[in-house]
């Protein structure tokens, strides 16, 4: 089976700096994927990681841990459009992806 | 322009009721997957199809089914509707399937059920 969690929500203000976490247990990892989502929007690609470390792309970067199963995105400098929610989902050996509930992330000014 | 469309935006549907939602894709990829995303649940996996002529049933396939007779058209049906159908439903792509292809949104059917 598959378990992914993140946190429901988190609230940051504009300028700051915020760390999204993404654990999961997967019976197989073929990397994975974080995503963002504004309301009432399609999930837009952010990154991918497969091994571990951090992918830096601009104001986001994406860190991986496989022997920890643990995976976080983090964005810098924010913005009141970084008002979104956020996808953790991991592909394991299988055909699709398998997503987290996501995490709602409020920036404040 | 290249990307995936669906229809229709949104739809109000009696229960009992059967609907094909549609959904196209110009990017010629091999893969093709359809997810509901409901409040609180996230995505969920519904079908996939890794290539034309082939389908697989995801998480949550009751109710549904699909059919992949071209490259570009996976096509979504609920041959009897139910109340606990009313979803968001997203189209979904990737150049290949089985693999870690990054996936491609289609822009959503917002389904109501009465």
């Amino acid at each position: 089976g598959q378990n992914i969690d993140q946190p429901t929500e988190m609230t940051a203000t504009e300028g700051a700096i915020v760390q999204i976490n993404c654990t999961y247990q997967t019976s197989g990892f073929n990397g994975l994927f974080w995503y963002q989502q504004h309301a009432g929007e399609a999930p837009t690609f952010l990154s991918y990681n497969v091994l571990d470390g951090l992918e830096e792309k601009g104001r986001f970067s994406s860190f991986l841990s496989r022997s920890k199963g643990y995976s976080y995105l983090l964005l810098k400098e924010l913005q009141m459009k970084d008002s979104a929610s956020y996808l953790c989902a991991v592909s394991d050996s299988g055909y699709a992806l398998n997503f987290g509930k996501g995490t709602s992330l409020l920036v404040t000014p | 322009i290249a990307g995936i469309t669906q229809a229709p935006t949104s739809q109000i549907l009696a229960a009992g009721r059967r609907m094909t939602l549609r959904c196209t894709q110009d990017m010629r990829h091999n893969a093709m997957y359809w997810y509901r995303q409901d409040l609180g649940l996230g995505l969920r996996l519904i079908h996939y199809s890794n290539t034309a002529g082939t389908t697989g049933k995801g998480e949550v396939p009751d109710g549904y089914s699909v059919s992949r007779a071209n490259t570009d058209d996976f096509p979504l049906t609920l041959a009897s509707a139910v109340p606990s159908q009313t979803s968001v439903y997203f189209c979904a792509s990737s150049q290949s399937g089985g693999g870690p292809d990054t996936q491609y949104f289609g822009p959503g059917t917002r389904l109501t059920v009465l």
